[in-house]
């Protein structure tokens, strides 16, 4: 089985703009959720998405935004980028859900705001 | 709530010599404990994940850790570090009631020839 991917694996932004990731998870994996790494911060937990549907979020302002596709690929939207938002933006997928599986993390996609 | 506490945040090991990263968790109900590994610009990989059979459970990479209830505790070890052992280790507790699930600050280990 091919493993979680995201694109774009790099990306870099100035303050103000918006920024989309794209999360593609394991085949037959019906959960999704994004995760923020920073230096500062670690792993912060953003939100999980399952069958189409917000699960669970996390304490992030309203700038951050997702979705969830039939085949159950995710996005992650940013808008009004601020230098803080600066990080490894993680997304894992597993069968059923953040409190029950496993979480098979992707690659990450690295954002710099300048 | 749920809460984990990774008690070194850097840990630097002889290769050869052996290796012990600790975490103590906290949990209402019954947890599912699990290890992550973070080499560098790579997300993260599962090591091994307790969910209440075995107390002692063996992952990748010669690694294992030992849950232990009455010390809320769940610290990974190995016999004999590599030097492609040196990465980022995360320690993470979930919960299938409340959903939810946390991360520990993570420890880093650095193996010395």
């Amino acid at each position: 089985k091919a493993g979680v991917t995201q694109t774009p694996r790099y990306l870099i932004k100035t303050r103000g703009q918006q920024v989309t990731l794209s999360c593609s998870p394991i085949s037959g994996h019906r959960s999704v959720s994004w995760y923020q790494q920073t230096p500062g911060q670690g792993l912060q937990f953003l939100f999980e998405y399952f069958s189409e549907t917000q699960r669970n979020k996390g304490n992030f302002p309203g700038r951050f935004s997702g979705r969830q596709f039939s085949n159950s690929r995710s996005e992650m939207n940013v808008s009004t980028l601020e230098l803080g938002d600066s990080a490894l933006y993680l997304c894992a997928s597993s069968p059923e859900g953040v409190g029950s599986d496993t979480q098979y993390f992707g690659p990450g996609t690295r954002l710099t705001v300048l | 709530a749920q809460s984990v506490t990774q008690l070194d945040s850097h840990v630097s090991v002889s290769e050869g010599t052996p290796v012990l990263l600790r975490c103590n968790y906290s949990s209402s109900y019954s947890p599912s404990l699990f290890w992550y590994v973070q080499h560098p610009n790579k997300g993260l990989q599962l090591l091994l994940k307790y969910t209440s059979a075995a107390t002692l459970v063996k992952g990748i990479n010669g690694f294992e850790a030992e849950f232990k209830k009455s010390e809320t505790s769940f610290h990974l070890t190995k016999p004999s570090a590599h030097m492609s052992d040196a990465a980022e280790y995360f320690c993470v507790v979930s919960d299938r009631r409340s959903d939810d699930m946390r991360f520990g600050a993570g420890t880093r280990l650095t193996v010395k020839p």
